[in-house]
C-alpha cells in the first residue's frame, strides 16, 4: 500500500531564504508525482508535475526533483517570499489514484 | 478552455439532509475523480469515474455515499442523511485520457466546503 510522507509539518523562514521540502513514498511504481499548493480555505493550484522517466522540472523559482528508487522527492524554492506562504501538497499517482502527503505548512516572515 | 468547474462552492446541511455536489469535468475529458479533505487532514482518494461508469469506488465510504457521471451532464456526489462528520472539502478532477498513462494528469477544480449543522 502506497504511503506518502511529507517532513517537515511546519516550516517558518524569513524571506530571502532557500528552502526545501520533503516528500517520500514506500512504493517506487509511481506514473508521476506532483506538488501542489493550498491556502487556507481554498482549493489546489498545481506547482509542478514529474512524470515517472523525468528526475526534475523548473517553473520559475520552484524546481522539484524526483528519485523513484529511493522514494523520494524534493520541492526546492528559491529566494522564498511571503507570497509564498502556503500549504505544500505532494501527491504520487500510482494507479490513477492520488496518494496524498499531510502537507507542509509554509510561513515565509517579511 | 474553462477548467473544472464545481458547484456550489459552499453549501450548508442539518444532519438528516441530503447534499449533492456537483462537478463539470474539463471539455473533452472523460474521467472524473472525487478526494475528500477532512478538516486538518489530508486529501483521500473516493471514487474515479467516466461516462456512465464507476471504475473504482474503494474509497468511497459504504453507506449514504453515492456518485455518477452521466452520459449528459455533470458528475454528482450524494450524501444522503449527512452527519456532522461528513464535513469536509470536496474536490473534483478531470482527465482527459486513460487513468495510469504516464502522461496524464489530473486538473482540479475549486472545491465545495460542506459544513453540516
Amino acid at each position: 500500500k502506497q504511503e506518502v510522507t511529507q517532513i517537515p509539518a511546519a516550516l517558518s523562514v524569513p524571506e530571502g531564504e532557500n528552502l526545501v521540502l520533503n516528500c517520500s513514498f514506500t512504493d517506487s511504481a509511481i506514473y508521476n508525482l506532483q506538488w501542489f499548493r493550498q491556502d487556507p480555505g481554498k482549493g489546489l493550484t498545481s506547482l509542478l508535475l514529474i512524470q515517472s522517466s523525468q528526475r526534475e522540472q523548473t517553473s520559475g523559482r520552484l524546481n522539484a526533483s524526483l528519485d523513484k528508487s529511493s522514494g523520494r522527492s524534493t520541492l526546492y524554492i528559491a529566494a522564498s517570499q511571503p507570497g509564498d506562504s502556503a500549504t505544500y501538497l505532494c501527491a504520487v499517482n500510482s494507479n490513477y489514484q492520488l496518494i496524498w502527503g499531510a502537507g507542509t505548512k509554509l510561513i515565509i516572515k517579511p | 478552455n474553462a477548467g473544472v468547474m464545481q458547484n456550489p462552492r459552499h453549501l450548508v446541511r442539518r444532519r438528516g439532509q441530503e447534499a449533492r455536489l456537483r462537478c463539470s469535468p474539463m471539455k473533452g475529458h472523460s474521467h472524473v475523480y472525487w478526494y475528500r479533505q477532512l478538516p486538518e487532514e489530508g486529501l483521500k482518494f473516493m471514487v474515479y469515474l467516466q461516462k456512465e461508469n464507476i471504475i473504482d469506488e474503494s474509497g468511497m465510504p459504504k453507506e449514504r455515499f453515492s456518485a455518477e457521471f452521466p452520459k449528459e451532464g455533470p458528475s454528482i456526489l450524494r450524501i444522503q442523511q449527512v452527519v456532522r462528520g461528513d464535513s469536509a472539502a470536496y474536490f473534483c478532477a478531470s482527465s482527459p485520457l486513460r487513468a495510469g498513462a504516464s502522461t496524464d494528469t489530473q486538473y482540479f477544480g475549486p472545491g465545495t466546503r460542506l459544513t453540516v449543522l
